[in-house]
């Protein structure tokens, strides 16, 4: 089946510096690619969606130059987290979207995030 | 804009029995998808089951069954037989049937099952 290869799965880093994510999608073609945020015991909460070869859209209250995604080819997709703080210290998971079984989602296995 | 509310924030269910997870959305629309997935301590997001509501059949999947009453917006989750392996995060979630559109997730429901 569809898989998404989710990149690191756990790192630390220091207030002040940035930290990139990476989803691939090993066995199938992205269409599109979702960034999600999940506090402990909450939900996932929607950051943005990207499309191939164009500019992610980000949904309301989400700071688009802070938590920057590329989605330059069909198989990666990356979540740059820049000048990271505390705050910014959660689980990000991607999900990946594919034509193929009427677009059907794949989850990548998360990312923790410790700025400390 | 489309909400899903899962109203069971936790539930406990006997080794073997059955459960059911409660699950009720809002949307303006009419053909969509529902789901419900899982999310073990991994917290991998793992798909229970799908249902496309210009269905009327429930869908299935082996122990998991849902009862889709697209009048009432109504989208529970039935496990029956359970097993210790059941016992996670569940979420449900809605998506508008157009290409590739986001998910929208509920608030989730933590199953425990007592050995």
């Amino acid at each position: 089946g569809a898989v998404v290869s989710q990149h690191p799965s756990r790192v630390i880093c220091k207030s002040g510096t940035s930290v990139k994510i990476e989803c691939r999608s090993l066995d199938f073609q992205a269409t599109t690619m979702f960034w999600y945020r999940q506090f402990p015991k909450q939900s996932l909460m929607l950051m943005a969606t990207s499309n191939e070869g164009s500019k992610a859209t980000y949904e309301q209250g989400v700071e688009k130059d802070k938590f920057l995604i590329n989605h330059a080819s069909l198989t990666l997709s990356t979540l740059t987290v820049t000048s990271a703080h505390p705050e910014d210290s959660s689980f990000y998971i991607c999900s990946a979207s594919t034509r193929v079984a009427n677009y059907g989602y794949t989850f990548g296995s998360g990312t923790r995030l410790t700025v400390v | 804009a489309q909400t899903v509310t899962q109203s069971q924030p936790e539930m406990s269910v006997q080794e073997a029995e059955t459960v059911t997870l409660s699950c009720t959305y809002d949307t303006s629309e009419s053909d969509y998808y529902l789901f419900w997935y899982k999310q073990p301590p991994s917290r991998q997001m793992i798909l229970v089951i799908r249902q496309e509501a210009y269905k009327q059949q429930n869908a299935t999947e082996n122990r998991f069954s849902v009862n889709f009453q697209k009048a009432a917006k109504s989208f529970s989750l039935k496990i029956s037989d359970s097993q210790l392996g059941d016992a996670a995060m569940y979420f449900c979630a809605y998506q508008k049937k157009s290409s590739g559109d986001k998910l929208t997730f509920g608030t989730g429901t933590r199953l425990a099952v007592r050995p």
